[in-house]
């Protein structure tokens, strides 16, 4: 398995401008996690779905996120407008069901917002 | 909900010696605690894990300590070597919750 994949790997934009972040989790992981990653905040968690459903989306900032799973090897994260304290690491994590344990992160999502 | 609290922020070592990092938590309903190693650039990948029905947990030079009673955990890394500098994390679940991440250790090991 090619492992969780994430694209773009890195986002140049202006503020104002839609910026769109794919996923695709590993085969068969029935859990999907989005995380942010900064300097100050660490890895905070955003949203999480299990078999495509939205759990809990407490993490996301504001009503300028939003995210979608609509099938089991796609999701998305949006955010519109972006800011420059969007600016960061995203990265998509997957695992076998919520209990499983182990996170399998892909490479990220590097954003910046001029 | 869970909060997870990882000391040091940095810490720095001389190649062979020993890294301890420690981490506290706060839901007493947590019993998965795993640690992720991150180097520079790359995505955080698990090292070790350990759930509440033990006290240790040992791979090679890596070992993770768990203390339920004091809401501790650590991190043990002995004879370091230059592959070991990274970013660490700690995190806690209850199995039911997704995980909450302490916010990293980054370890240097001087050559």
């Amino acid at each position: 398995d090619a492992g969780v994949i994430q694209s773009p790997r890195h986002e140049v934009t202006e503020m104002g401008q839609e910026v769109t972040l794919r996923c695709k989790p590993i085969s068969g992981h029935n859990s999907l996690f989005w995380y942010r990653q900064t300097m100050m905040r660490g890895l905070e968690l955003l949203i999480y779905f299990n078999n495509n459903v939205p759990i809990d989306d407490s993490g996301m900032p504001e009503d300028r996120f939003s995210a979608k799973m609509p099938n089991a090897s796609f999701s998305t994260l949006k955010i519109q407008p972006s800011e420059p304290r969007d600016s960061a690491v995203y990265f998509c994590a997957s695992s076998l069901s919520r209990q499983a344990g182990e996170l399998f992160f892909g490479e990220g999502s590097r954003l910046t917002v001029l | 909900g869970e909060n997870v609290e990882q000391h040091p922020s940095t810490l720095s070592v001389q190649e062979g010696d020993s890294a301890v990092i420690k981490c506290t938590y706060s839901d007493s309903a947590s019993n998965y605690f795993p640690w992720y190693k991150q180097e520079l650039g790359k995505r955080p990948q698990l090292i070790i894990d350990i759930r509440s029905n033990v006290g240790e947990k040992k791979d090679q030079r890596i070992a993770v300590t768990l203390n339920k009673t004091a809401k501790h955990f650590s991190l043990h890394i002995t004879e370091t070597q230059p592959e070991d500098s990274a970013v660490y994390f700690c995190a806690a679940s209850s199995g039911n919750t997704p995980l909450v991440f302490g916010k990293g250790t980054r370890l240097s090991v001087i050559a």
